[in-house]
């Protein structure tokens, strides 16, 4: 089945380190790609999003991710990370006559520690 | 301006009723959706409406009945409540020309007791 899938569900780490989250499809064709982020109790908000041009994408509050075709991955990072970036992150994915559907990960929770 | 906003924010009842909640959106955009978020975070599309015609409707109890009454609004009527329902309830909306980016509402966290 096609999916998306996300690794490393809980993700810990400190305040400064970097942070990668992987992101892969198994959908053909063009593909519309997105990041969103979920604070503590609150909804889904945009990171950023890949439509085409640039396959590094760079997003709100210091997030990029980078599509790499060949791989069917969309991976997030941001270099340092801050306390305020506690939250769940989800990768989704738009396919190809999916009625507008879109696909999402299970997400990765990633806490950072002060 | 909220963007898309949902009622009620909590919603806490006992099985075997039957309730509703509202969305709205002030975007202009053509497609609403409901997702269901259970406990572990997975998020899950339970419908889709277009222009106020179903185009998504997944494997979902037909206790749970959408209304589009115009394309600003997209309410979901559950009948029956059960205890397996209770979850963090989305809505969003996006518009089709737009590549499909989608707004989310705030959420209704629904608990059946």
């Amino acid at each position: 089945a096609q999916s998306v899938s996300q690794h490393n569900h809980h993700v810990i780490l400190s305040e400064a380190a970097s942070l990668e989250l992987g992101c892969n499809y198994s959908y053909g064709g063009t593909v519309n790609l997105f990041w969103y982020v979920q604070y503590p109790g609150q909804h889904l908000q945009l990171l950023l999003k890949y439509f085409s041009g640039d396959p590094l994408v760079k997003g709100i509050k210091g997030f990029e991710a980078e599509f790499i075709k060949s791989k069917f991955s969309f991976n997030l990072r941001k270099p340092s990370v801050q306390w305020s970036d506690t939250a769940e992150y989800f990768c989704a994915v738009k396919a190809p006559n999916g009625n507008n559907r879109l696909a999402f990960g299970k997400g990765n929770q990633v806490v950072v520690i002060p | 301006d909220t963007a898309v906003s949902q009622t009620p924010k909590y919603l806490v009842t006992q099985m075997g009723n039957d309730k509703s909640i509202k969305c709205e959106q002030n975007l202009g955009h053509d497609t609403m959706y409901w997702y269901k978020q259970d406990s572990k975070k997975f998020l899950k599309i339970m419908f889709s409406y277009n222009n106020k015609e179903l185009i998504i409707n997944e494997t979902v109890p037909n206790r749970f009945s959408p209304k589009s009454p115009d394309k600003a609004h997209l309410n979901l009527h559950i009948n029956s409540l059960e205890l397996g329902d209770s979850a963090v309830y989305f809505c969003a909306s996006s518009q089709v020309d737009r590549a499909n980016e989608q707004f989310f509402g705030p959420g209704t966290r629904l608990t059946v007791l």
